[in-house]
Parts: C-alpha cells; sequence; structure tokens
C-alpha cells in the first residue's frame, strides 16, 4: 500500500535556527497537511495545501512558518527561526480528493523535532 | 464539526472484541463518523467511515446507532498490535481540503 514518507525521522536543531522537514506524499493525492504534537498532548492542525496555495492554516501557523511543494513529489514545512516550543513531532498527510468516502487522510510516521 | 465524547481509557483481552464507543449527540445531517488510530511514536491511521449504515472493512466494523447519536467501533479479535489511542471525528463532506480535528481519543489497552 502507498505510504507517506517523511524525512528525517529525527532533527535536532539549535533554537534560532532554520529547519526544514521533508514529506513525500501520496502520488495520486491532491491535498497536503502538516500537523504537530507536542509529547503528551493531541495532534493539531497547522495547515492545509492544495493546488500550490495554502488552503487553510491554524493560528500556530504563524510567520516563521511556510510550507512549499517545490516539484511534484515533494512537500516542505519550514520553520525559519525556531523557538524551544517548537520541539514536537511533526506530521505530513495527504488525501486523494475533497469530501467523504475518499477524504480520509493518509499520514506519514513523523518527524521529532528536537530544539535545543 | 460536531463534538464527540469517547471514555478516556480501556482494556480488552487479546483475542475478544474491543467495543470502543462514541457519543456525538450534535451531529447533523451531512456528518460522516470516521475513526482513526495512532500507535506509540507513529502516525495517525485511518480505520474506517460511515454515514449511516454499519459499514466493515479488514481492519474493523463501525456501528451507528439509528438516530446517529452515537457509534461503536468493533476490532473483532483484538491483537496486542492493537493497543493504541483511538480517535473518534464527526466531520462533514466539504469541498476542498478536510483538516482533522483530533480529540483525546480512547487509549485501548490490550492485555495478554
Amino acid at each position: 500500500e502507498p505510504e507517506v514518507t517523511q524525512t528525517p525521522s529525527h532533527q535536532v536543531t539549535q533554537m534560532g535556527q532554520e529547519v526544514i522537514l521533508r514529506c513525500v506524499p501520496i502520488s495520486n493525492h491532491l491535498y497536503f497537511y502538516w500537523y504537530r504534537q507536542i509529547l503528551g498532548q493531541k495532534v493539531e492542525f497547522l495547515v492545509s495545501f492544495y493546488n500550490n496555495e495554502i488552503s487553510e492554516k491554524s493560528e500556530i501557523f504563524d510567520d516563521q512558518f511556510s510550507v512549499e511543494r517545490p516539484d511534484g513529489s515533494n512537500f516542505t514545512l519550514k520553520i525559519r527561526s525556531t523557538k524551544l516550543e517548537d520541539s514536537a513531532m511533526y506530521f505530513c498527510a495527504s488525501s486523494e480528493a475533497t469530501g467523504a468516502p475518499k477524504g480520509s487522510q493518509h499520514f506519514g510516521d513523523g518527524t521529532r523535532l528536537s530544539i535545543l | 464539526d460536531a463534538k464527540t465524547t469517547q471514555p478516556p481509557s480501556m482494556d480488552c483481552a487479546e483475542g475478544r472484541a474491543a467495543n470502543l464507543p462514541c457519543n456525538h449527540s450534535t451531529i447533523s445531517g451531512n456528518e460522516y463518523v470516521y475513526w482513526y488510530r495512532q500507535i506509540h511514536s507513529q502516525g495517525p491511521q485511518y480505520i474506517i467511515h460511515g454515514l449511516k449504515n454499519n459499514e466493515t472493512n479488514e481492519m474493523a466494523s463501525l456501528i451507528i446507532t439509528e438516530d446517529r447519536k452515537s457509534s461503536t467501533l468493533i476490532l473483532p479479535h483484538a491483537t496486542l498490535r492493537d493497543t493504541a489511542v483511538y480517535y473518534c471525528i464527526v466531520r462533514a463532506r466539504v469541498g476542498g481540503y478536510q483538516k482533522v480535528t483530533f480529540g483525546t481519543g480512547t487509549k485501548l489497552q490490550v492485555i495478554p
């Protein structure tokens, strides 16, 4: 079964540095998402992306965050100047089509971001 | 999206059926019931969804009450690998993107 893949699995970065998290969504999917999960807390929506633009973003997704689909396969999340509170698991997801029943999202196994 | 209520935790003996309840009393007519699970340290995994009819796939069965105010996810023969947090999510079919709003879910512990 096709999978969403994320790299790296673990990223350690100094506070204030820029970090890029990478995702390869399932190839025929059209909608892309980033979520994060701070240790011990709920999975939180960050942003959705369709047709090369942001569809929706949460209040967490402020100016330090950006997303990009630089080519036909990758989907990236950039955090410009990392803060300690950015430490979390970041999950990428993709979905095939809008609305149920085809709208179920497929998640990657995440990148654990640790800010020192 | 309508609010859902789930018990925080449940235990189930290995090999037995695990029945995970979910209340969604404010569900509206165009909202579907979705179930996801998150095994420790992994990304959430889609399990099943339904509108008003009962549904079954290779992973689980979903039973939705006639008034649609509650549902039950059934794992027919739970294994240790089914130990996870299970999320019941209600959301409408909308045009365009579909973010998933996760609650706290039910932590299912399958016991040997």
